[in-house]
């Protein structure tokens, strides 16, 4: 078990451009999140995937949110057009299909800064 | 639908003193609870769960939890504080394990004073 491992740990980027996180799994767990956090604050659903199939999206994801997750193992989540409010650290969790309690395992997280 | 009120955004100690962090939830269902800590520019790591076998549930790092559904509540608590346990403390609630259904508390900053 090596854990879910995100990339880049921090992204700067100026507002208007277009960024890509990735995440990979632990390997043998079917499900992935995405979560959003600002400072302060405690993580924000953003999607899941259960395998390849993306399941569930909150309202927070707007247009300019892709996530794919192409073979059912690593993620990618893009961001186009930036913008200052897009600023956060956003966490990649995964966890098997278990049934109840199964906990969330999460990564270190991409921290994004929108100059 | 579900919620979680963590009472306190706050807590300082003294080092070797009781730690109490509250919360407390809102289910329609038999819940799973959870205790996350985040220590700074890092992921979250699972301390604790309680997924209605026993309603003290022990965790790592010498933390503790009491399942309490009469009260709603499900307090993390620690004998005597460390150093290292200077951290952000989440409060997670699920029914079933998927989609939306991890509600996180909005968190309860730990201070450990020397």
């Amino acid at each position: 078990d090596t854990g879910v491992s995100q990339d880049p740990r921090h992204k700067i980027t100026k507002r208007g451009q277009n960024v890509t996180f990735r995440c990979d799994p632990i390997s043998e767990h079917n499900r992935l999140y995405w979560y959003r956090q600002t400072l302060g604050q405690g993580p924000e659903f953003l999607t899941y995937f259960q395998n390849e199939a993306q399941l569930e999206k909150s309202r927070l994801l707007s247009d300019r949110f892709s996530a794919e997750r192409p073979k059912g193992s690593f993620s990618t989540l893009e961001i186009q057009r930036t913008e200052q409010g897009d600023s956060a650290m956003y966490l990649c969790a995964s966890s098997p299909i278990l049934g109840a309690g199964s906990p969330l395992h999460f990564g270190n997280g991409t921290r994004l800064t929108v100059t | 639908a579900q919620s979680v009120t963590q009472l306190d955004s706050h807590v300082s100690v003294s080092e070797g003193t009781p730690v109490l962090l509250r919360c407390n939830y809102s289910s329609s269902y038999s819940p799973s609870l959870f205790w996350y800590v985040q220590h700074p520019n890092k992921g979250l790591q699972l301390l604790l769960k309680y997924t209605s076998a026993a309603t003290l549930v022990k965790g790592i790092n010498g933390f503790e939890a009491e399942f309490k559904k009469s009260e709603t509540s499900f307090h993390l608590t620690k004998p005597s504080a460390h150093m290292s346990d200077a951290a952000e403390y989440f409060c997670v609630v699920s029914t079933d394990n998927y989609g939306q259904n991890f509600v996180f508390g909005p968190g309860t900053r730990l201070s450990v004073l020397p």
